[in-house]
């Protein structure tokens, strides 16, 4: 059974970088999609990205300028970076497997709050 | 930019069914747009429910079913259990490597 674990720190100051991780366990992350998810406190879901094991990526474009996502797979981690932060990116920050076939997300994380103040 | 249009909130009664829809601001739902949903609790992961419009997510129960209905995606609950009560939110693929969720429904059941 495929597991996935945020993690990162849970306070980002204004215009610094938020740095999540998410750890694969019972399960390899080759030949998947993974994607990031976010969800500002009482509001909905925003898909952020996704990472192929390849490297290969695509984002959001209203985050686009901002995003930048890596995987490694000797760790079997794959990792997010959202530049110059303000208090809109305060979040719940979910990773998710992403099936290509069928285009979903079918597996997630538990999620990991993220909020950004000084 | 694409809207994908979600009701913000429903009720129903213990027992009954109640369809959620998921729609566009523009134009159409079809099976192209490979629709997903999923459930949320408070403070809890989304769980996914359907996926490809209608196929069941493994352990998901039959109550539960995807369609297209008119020019929506649908989510139909056939006989809801009060642990139904959650929020739903539907995703569109949009192609090219591009999904949006809906804003979400809240479902109360009483």
């Amino acid at each position: 059974q495929v597991q996935l674990q945020e993690s990162g720190p849970g306070l980002v100051k204004p215009s610094e970088t938020l740095s999540l991780t998410c750890t694969v366990s019972g399960g390899s992350i080759s030949t998947y999609y993974w994607s990031w998810i976010r969800q500002p406190p009482g509001k909905g879901l925003e898909w952020i990205g996704y990472i192929y094991y390849s490297g290969a990526t695509n984002y959001n474009p209203s985050l686009k300028s901002r995003v930048t996502m890596s995987v490694d797979t000797s760790k079997n981690q794959f990792s997010l970076k959202l530049r110059s932060v303000t208090a809109a990116d305060t979040a719940v920050y979910y990773c998710a497997r992403t099936r290509y076939g069928g285009y979903y997300m079918d597996v997630w994380g538990k999620g990991t709050t993220v909020t950004v103040s000084s | 930019q694409t809207v994908v249009t979600q009701e913000p909130s429903f009720s129903v009664s213990p027992g009954g069914t109640v369809t959620l829809t998921c729609g566009l601001s523009s134009g159409s739902v079809s099976t192209s747009y490979y629709p997903s949903w999923y459930q949320q609790t408070p403070g809890q992961a989304p769980r996914t429910l359907i996926y490809n419009t209608n196929t069941r997510s493994s352990g998901v129960p039959d109550r539960f079913s995807g369609s297209i209905l008119g020019n929506k995606a649908a989510l139909t609950i056939t006989g809801a259990q009060a642990d139904d009560e959650s929020d739903y939110y539907c995703v569109l693929y949009m192609g090219s490597g591009f999904w949006v969720f809906g804003g979400g429904t809240k479902l109360t059941v009483l």
